[in-house]
């Protein structure tokens, strides 16, 4: 099955540091990914919709300039927080849904937890 | 601007019981509706969608745009059913690029 892979899985940093995510498709190409933040028992939130080749669409209230997304290629998309502070601690997950097949459903990352000191 | 309503974040019932999980949605068009479901460590993975029309593991949910609702329900669950269920919406109907709104989720324990 169309698999995910999101990378790290976990990663602790100092306040200031920039951190980069990776979002991987494994066995499938994905022209768009899409960015979510899960707070503590909390929802999912759409963060920004990543496109191949083209600027990221970010949702209303996402900062660009903090989560900057690259989609350099048709299987990965990588998102970075930069300069990262305290609050943007928090469980950022990554989808896809297989290019040019109408219908097909997003396939979820595992997720990474951010936690900045 | 809360789009999925789940208004239950905690639900239990017993092993052979009726389940239904709420989730209500606003939005004036014709969105696309969507049960994902979060076993224990494990990642989200898609249980139904809407235009399906079909069971999966039992479970069945029918969009009523009267009431605007996409209540999930199965007859007799399961241990096996506990889960996080999450309520999704998307406006993008039609497109592989459809953008997700969650629900904040519903924790389903089963005892046995």
């Amino acid at each position: 099955g169309a698999v995910v892979s999101q990378h790290p899985s976990w990663v602790i940093c100092k306040s200031g540091t920039s951190v980069k995510i990776e979002c991987r498709s494994l066995d499938f190409q994905a022209t768009t990914m899409f960015w979510y933040r899960q707070f503590p028992k909390q929802s999912l939130m759409l963060m920004a919709t990543s496109n191949e080749g083209s600027k990221a669409t970010y949702e209303q209230g996402v900062e660009k300039d903090k989560f900057l997304i690259n989609h350099a290629s048709l299987t990965l998309s990588t998102l970075t927080v930069t300069s990262a502070h305290p609050e943007d601690s928090s469980f950022y997950i990554c989808s896809a849904a297989p290019t040019g097949i109408l219908g097909q459903p997003q396939h979820f990352g595992d997720g990474t937890r951010l936690s900045i000191l | 601007a809360q789009r999925v309503t789940q208004p239950e974040k905690l639900l239990s019932v017993f092993k052979g019981a009726p389940v239904e999980l709420k989730c209500n949605y606003s939005y004036s068009g014709s969105p696309e509706l969507f049960w994902y479901v979060q076993y224990s460590r494990q990642r989200l993975q898609l249980l139904l969608r809407h235009i399906s029309r079909e069971s999966i593991k039992g479970f069945t949910a029918d969009l009523n745009k009267g009431e605007t609702s996409f209540h999930l329900k199965k007859p007799f669950a399961q241990e096996e059913d506990s889960a996080m269920y999450y309520c999704a919406l998307s406006f993008d109907r039609g497109s592989t690029l459809g953008r997700l709104y969650f629900g904040r989720g519903t924790q389903l324990t089963v005892w046995p």
